[in-house]
């Protein structure tokens, strides 16, 4: 079974603080993500990356960057975090043989910024 | 605007009895729709994944028809589970770039009771 492992389930941080999200995949995917999760709006895009060093914006990327100098690990940072920036964070990895591959998703962060 | 709109937003039922989520898109160039399952505090889990030629596929008690003409999707539980109480997202891919893009619904959350 493909397993993405997210290192935080519950982080509290400060604002103003730079906060480092990881993630790591285990089944080789080319493809990984990185999403957040609020009530009322769904899951939306922040950023993705279809292979080492290559990231491309998802819909909201502002205020975000990501890393990528491994295959199985996706980092997502947050510069300067702010109080909007609460929320539940998911991880995901897909293959990259077809449009038609399920995205397998980690168990999430919950960040808090005070 | 690409759109993706499930309903109803939430439901109760009772164990053993059959329900049906509905998903309503406005998605072009239009890839596939994707019916994902998200338990409290986990990630989402790929139910169904299908393309504009099928209109119907099965995973254990869970069936998702689609209708491409009219743009909608319903996901179709039997006989059921305590366990399937959780959150349902319907997810549709647009053609385009590397992965596609995917656009989420806000989700349906069932509550099963005994």
């Amino acid at each position: 079974d493909v397993k993405v492992t997210q290192s935080s389930r519950y982080l509290v941080k400060r604002t103003g603080e730079k906060v480092f999200l990881e993630c790591v995949q285990d089944m080789d995917h080319e493809n990984m993500f990185w999403y957040r999760q609020d009530p009322g709006l769904g899951l939306r895009l922040i950023y993705f990356s279809y292979d080492v060093k290559m990231k491309e914006k998802g819909d909201i990327p502002e205020g975000y960057s990501v890393s990528r100098e491994k295959k199985e690990r996706f980092s997502l940072i947050l510069e300067s975090a702010s109080t909007n920036q609460t929320s539940m964070y998911l991880c995901a990895s897909s293959w990259a043989g077809g449009r038609n591959q399920p995205q397998h998703f980690g168990d999430g962060t919950r960040l808090s910024i005070l | 605007k690409n759109q993706v709109e499930q309903s109803p937003q939430s439901l109760i039922i009772l164990e053993g009895k059959n329900c049906t989520l509905q998903c309503n898109y406005t998605v072009s160039p239009f890839s596939n729709l994707r019916w994902y399952k998200q338990d409290t505090g986990r990630g989402p889990v790929s139910l169904t994944i299908m393309t504009f030629s099928e209109n119907t596929k099965s995973n254990g008690r869970y069936t998702a028809t689609l209708d491409a003409d009219t743009k909608q999707s319903s996901l179709h539980i039997t006989a059921s589970q305590l366990s399937d109480s959780a959150s349902y997202i319907c997810v549709v891919s647009a053609q385009g770039g590397n992965t596609g893009k995917l656009i989420f619904g806000q989700g349906t959350t069932l509550q099963v009771k005994p």
